[in-house]
């Protein structure tokens, strides 16, 4: 199983700062993936990111306001940009084994945007 | 449209107690679903996975239960315990995506 790891674990940030989200995984994996759960709500992809391209956002979710970097297949950060109190939720880094058998999950960011 | 509810959104149990919580999906065309518990604060934990051709699935005292026909799934909880206090996920992928449509939870709280 893949033990992932975020920083930092929370956060409270002023409205219109930037904040970005590191997730460490200890085992190489090819497609990591971003999420955000708002309060009371279930997990929402933010977008899908592979080593070595860009990666890819859902409705909703784009790039300036959302930038993700993969440097390598250990490694993702995610940053938060200009940002409001609606973005105050848990951002949770995922990946998937290469067998997709199971989905592994980071423990999350809460952030807190006043 | 693919979707997953579940149902109930929330639930209270007396402990040592089981207890059935229910999901529904439209996604097509289906892959697997899995079943995930979320402690407050924490990132979901994979409980269980079935694919098509499988209707029950243990872990534990979990046991999963899946019906492709009537495109149902069931989570079973014998003899709650207080740790059994969290957010069930019901997650259901499409066949040649890694897109998971993630139902909205199930919240149980297990009492003393």
């Amino acid at each position: 199983s893949a033990v992932i790891s975020q920083k930092p674990s929370r956060d409270i940030c002023q409205r219109g700062t930037s904040l970005t989200i590191q997730c460490q995984v200890d085992s190489q994996v090819t497609m990591m993936f971003w999420y955000r759960q708002q309060p009371g709500q279930s997990l929402t992809l933010i977008a899908t990111a592979n080593q070595g391209s860009e990666a890819t956002y859902e409705s909703g979710f784009v790039i300036d306001k959302f930038p993700i970097s993969r440097p390598n297949l250990t490694f993702s950060t995610l940053t938060v940009s200009n940002m409001s109190p609606e973005d105050s939720s848990i951002y949770l880094c995922s990946v998937e084994e290469s067998r997709g058998e199971t989905q592994y999950f980071g423990p999350g960011t809460r952030l807190l945007v006043l | 449209k693919n979707q997953v509810e579940q149902s109930p959104q929330s639930l209270i149990i007396l402990e040592g107690k089981n207890c059935t919580l229910q999901c529904n999906y439209t996604v097509s065309p289906f892959s697997n679903l899995r079943w995930y518990k979320q402690d407050t604060g924490r990132g979901p934990v994979s409980l269980t996975i079935m694919t098509f051709s499988e209707n029950t699935k243990s872990n534990g005292r979990y046991t999963a239960t899946l019906d492709a026909d009537t495109k149902q799934s069931s989570l079973h909880i014998t003899a709650s315990q207080l740790s059994d206090s969290a957010s069930y996920i019901c997650v259901v992928s499409a066949s040649g995506t890694y897109k998971y449509i993630f139902g909205t939870g199930t919240r149980l709280k297990v009492l003393a």
